[in-house]
């Protein structure tokens, strides 16, 4: 069964509201998750890695001001897109890693579809 | 930082066919090197995984191998059936804890009955 729980799976918003992505591990704590973006047939890239307890650490290229990410417990993990304009319409996934090692399996939830309109 | 290629882009086969996809990855010391098949709408499903102790590993049907060497790995599915079209990922990773997947662009695999 999964054992990463996104929600929700599908959302529509207007332009310039706010929208928010939950990300919860399920059975297991997740010091660490990761928040990947991906547009229509394309591969999935890596927006932020997610710590509890911290700051979340943002790739080259990726607004921390417009994708807020708050980590506040170990097994829930928050992605707020601000101000959402059209161009952030995107699957946007989730992923934990069960276990504390590097090798440890990372497992994805199912996605949200955000529509901007 | 970690690149990943992988070919081909797309890949048709006939049921009972087997598919082979590559995957080349730049950073040597990457040493995790998983693969992911995503369903339409899905979120990517872990089919299986190779650490870089290891040059073989097999799970019924599909099976991965790598070369450090080269730095390259393989996805080998056998006898394809209908149900194994989808779209796959390869991906790397690093041996810190932490570290997150950098993955190939995706190979469409289409299995016709």
């Amino acid at each position: 069964g999964a054992v990463v729980s996104q929600h929700p799976s599908r959302v529509i918003c207007k332009s310039g509201t706010s929208v928010k992505i939950e990300c919860r591990s399920l059975d297991f704590q997740a010091t660490t998750m990761f928040w990947y973006r991906q547009f229509p047939k394309q591969s999935l890239m890596l927006m932020a890695t997610s710590n509890e307890g911290s700051k979340a650490t943002y790739e080259q290229g990726v607004e921390k001001d417009k994708f807020l990410i708050n980590h506040a417990s170990l097994t829930l993990s928050t992605l707020t897109v601000t101000s959402a304009h059209p161009e952030d319409s995107s699957f946007y996934i989730c992923s934990a890693r069960r276990g504390t090692g590097a090798n440890s399996p990372l497992h994805f939830g199912n996605g949200t579809r955000l529509t901007v309109t | 930082g970690e690149n990943v290629e992988q070919h081909p882009s797309t890949l048709s086969v006939q049921e009972g066919d087997s598919a082979v996809i590559k995957c080349t990855y730049s950073d040597s010391a990457s040493n995790y090197f998983p693969w992911y098949k995503q369903e339409l709408g899905k979120g990517p499903q872990l089919i299986i995984d190779i650490r870089s102790n290891v040059g073989e590993k097999k799970d019924q049907r599909i099976a991965v191998t790598l070369n450090k060497t080269a730095k390259h790995f393989s996805l080998h599915i056998t006898e394809t059936q209908p149900e194994d079209s989808a779209v796959y990922f390869c991906a790397a990773a690093g041996n810190q804890a932490g570290t997150a997947l950098i993955f190939g662009k995706g190979t469409t695999l289409s299995v016709s009955s």
